[in-house]
């Protein structure tokens, strides 16, 4: 499987600002993913990141709030825009498998505090 | 979407039992299923998976069961260890068309007692 990496791994924010989250795959991968995941709860899909295309959201989420750039195929990025106590989350992204393009791979998550 | 609540369901089991985590997915159409294991702090890590041509498939220390009758899928995990302390997902697909997405399930906290 690939391995995924994150930065930050961890931030708190103050409310009104933005945080931009990166995903870095060790492989050359179609389909990246984003996902929210609020405390103690399950994982929610913000959008889908496809390299050479805007990505594609989930209803719920805009991308005035969430702009996602796909720069290359191992590489991804999703900022948190004028952030509220309420986009305190874990932050995940995932990629999907090359071989099988069904299976996804999850890196290890943003958490993120926002004040 | 998903509906989530606020409470997860829990399972604490004794270490060297075998444990059965349950899920019900909600998509008639769903043809492919993942089980996850997210321990605390960490991101979800891939446990098994299982196509809808399938009933059953095992893994080391794990089977997976589908119902897709009722719409079932579950988890054993035989010998359970204090490592396999974690919060486990289920999560489903329609591979038709050109929806990738995975939808999760709310997910049930797995204690293992020394």
């Amino acid at each position: 499987s690939a391995v995924i990496s994150q930065k930050p791994s961890r931030d708190i924010c103050q409310r009104g600002t933005s945080l931009t989250i990166q995903c870095q795959v060790d492989s050359q991968v179609t389909m990246m993913f984003w996902y929210r995941q609020q405390p103690g709860q399950s994982l929610t899909l913000i959008a889908t990141a496809n390299q050479g295309s805007e990505a594609t959201y989930e209803s719920g989420f805009v991308i005035d709030k969430f702009p996602i750039s796909r720069p290359n195929l191992t590489f991804s990025t999703l900022t948190v825009s004028n952030m509220s106590p309420e986009d305190s989350s874990i932050y995940l992204c995932s990629v999907e498998d090359f071989d099988s393009q069904e299976t996804q791979y999850f890196g290890p998550g943003t958490r993120l505090l926002v004040l | 979407g998903e509906s989530v609540g606020l409470h997860l369901p829990t399972l604490s089991v004794q270490e060297g039992d075998n444990s059965i985590i349950n899920c019900a997915y909600s998509n008639s159409a769903s043809d492919y299923f993942i089980w996850y294991k997210q321990e605390s702090g960490k991101g979800p890590q891939f446990i098994i998976d299982i196509r809808s041509n399938m009933d059953k498939r095992q893994g080391q220390r794990v089977t997976v069961l589908l119902n897709k009758t009722v719409k079932h899928l579950s988890l054993q995990i035989a010998a359970t260890q204090p490592g396999d302390s974690a919060v486990y997902f289920c999560a489903e697909r329609n591979s038709g068309g050109s929806n990738y997405k995975l939808t999760f399930g709310k997910g049930t906290l797995l204690t293992v007692n020394p």
